[in-house]
């Protein structure tokens, strides 16, 4: 089966660009996870999703940050405009069930954003 | 919310034991332990469910002391494939998996 599948996997831009990033989940999952990787922070929760409706998205850092899911096979992350301090590895990821209910969560390679 | 996660950094040399520690200030329903290789994503290892309950991995296991909300991962007779960056991640009812920032381990021959 396939896993999480990001795209892109490398995006370079420039300070003030819009960005969007992409997620497959497996297929079958019904709660999508987008988090950021940096040295300094660590894995961050950025936003969770359980059948497509945003349940937590205290983690977005501003108003720069939104992200949808349309469907239960799609969802985006988008910065607009991006900013330097937005250079991390964004992670996607899935899983069955809800929160508290103890499931693995399966992520995606990541999107490694770098911002000039 | 996020887990404290303890040491930092180690180093062993190959047979070596290691524990990573893992703390929240919250009651946990849940603790996940994650390992990622450089340039990877994070892989599962295990959940723990329960106060008390113990787990293992090949030479890998894991404790969670509900009353201390304070969970271990032990690494006995560390190999080279065990080296990268272990995180924990905590279940709080309502929210999603929050990770620590990681525990760096490299195991050196």
């Amino acid at each position: 089966d396939a896993g999480v599948i990001q795209s892109p996997r490398h995006e370079v831009t420039e300070m003030g660009q819009e960005v969007t990033l992409r997620c497959k989940p497996i297929s079958g999952h019904n709660s999508l996870f987008w988090y950021r990787q940096t040295m300094m922070r660590g894995l961050e929760l950025l936003i969770y999703f359980n059948n497509n409706v945003p349940i937590d998205d205290s983690g977005m850092p501003e108003d720069r940050f939104s992200a949808k899911m349309p469907n239960a096979s799609f969802s985006t992350l988008k910065i607009q405009p991006s900013e330097p301090r937005d250079s991390a590895v964004y992670f996607c990821a899935s899983s069955t069930g809800t929160v508290r209910s103890g499931n693995t969560i399966y992520f995606g390679e990541g999107s490694w954003l770098t911002v000039v | 919310q996020q887990p404290v996660q303890s040491p930092q950094a180690v180093i062993l040399r190959e047979g070596e034991d290691a524990v990573i520690n893992c703390s929240s200030s919250k009651a946990l329903y849940s603790v996940h332990w994650y390992r990622q290789k450089h340039g990877e994503a994070p892989v599962f290892l295990m959940i723990l469910l329960k106060g008390g309950e113990q787990k293992g991995h090949d030479k890998i296991s894991a404790s969670f002391n509900e009353k201390k909300q304070q969970s271990s991962l032990y690494l006995t007779a560390s190999q080279l494939s065990y080296s990268g960056t272990y995180f924990c991640g905590t279940e709080f009812p309502g929210y999603a998996l929050n990770f620590g920032k990681g525990t760096s381990l490299l195991v050196t021959p």
